[in-house]
């Protein structure tokens, strides 16, 4: 069975700090990965998406790596801001012959403290 | 260029009615996917849909049904509503390749009384 498992469930950092998330997938094939941003409230918002090939993608303060031998992501955050409060969404893409089937992580809930 | 549109944007409806809820993906893009979040499941895949045709399906009862329209608009349908149905429903859509990333309406949320 497809999964994918993120920690830690939350945080809270201090603005300014840098924190990392972390991502662990059991899905096959892969296809791609992608992290979510996802204000209370709001759908979700791409960050980055990586294919196999990758192993590093940036946006901005958001840089996210890709270890496909041992099937971790991670997602690392510089210098938080209080906007970066949110829900970061870890989702794998199987790349079925059928379409586009994602298994999405639970999530680590992010909270910034000024 | 307009984001993805859902309507209504909170829904209250009581146990065993019926709900159709309304996705107007990005112009242009052919994909619709729809999606249920609760907290305590997380985000769940419910199906696809790309050019009125259904791609993938989740792993979701019957009760829960879509379709596809020609100009891409979508809707999903939940009948016979149980209280666990109550959630956020999401709908994304995205270009040609499953590699695209997929963009997020904010969902609508329908709470079953």
């Amino acid at each position: 069975k497809n999964q994918v498992e993120q920690s830690p469930q939350s945080l809270i950092i201090l603005e300014g700090k840098n924190c990392t998330l972390q991502c662990n997938y059991t899905v096959s094939p892969f296809s791609n990965l992608r992290w979510y941003k996802q204000d209370t409230g709001r759908g979700p918002v791409s960050l980055t998406i990586m294919t196999f090939s990758e192993n590093t993608k940036s946006n901005g303060r958001y840089t996210a790596t890709l270890d496909a031998d041992t099937k971790q992501s991670s997602l690392h955050i510089t210098a938080s801001q209080l906007s970066d409060s949110a829900s970061y969404i870890c989702v794998v893409s199987d790349g079925g012959t059928a379409g586009n089937m994602l298994t999405f992580g639970g999530g680590t809930r992010l909270m910034v403290k000024p | 260029k307009a984001g993805v549109t859902q309507t209504p944007r909170y829904l209250i409806k009581t146990r065993g009615q019926q709900v159709t809820l309304s996705c107007s993906p990005i112009s242009g893009h052919r994909s619709v996917s729809w999606y249920q979040q609760t907290p305590g499941q997380g985000l769940q895949f419910l199906f696809e849909y790309f050019s009125e045709t259904q791609r993938n399906k989740g792993n979701f009862p019957g009760r829960f049904s879509g379709r596809q329209f020609s100009n891409s608009r979508s809707e999903m349908n939940v009948s016979t509503l149980e209280l666990g149905d109550s959630a956020l429903y999401l709908c994304a859509s995205r270009g040609l390749s499953t590699n695209e990333k997929l963009f997020f309406g904010s969902g609508t949320q329908l709470s079953v009384l």
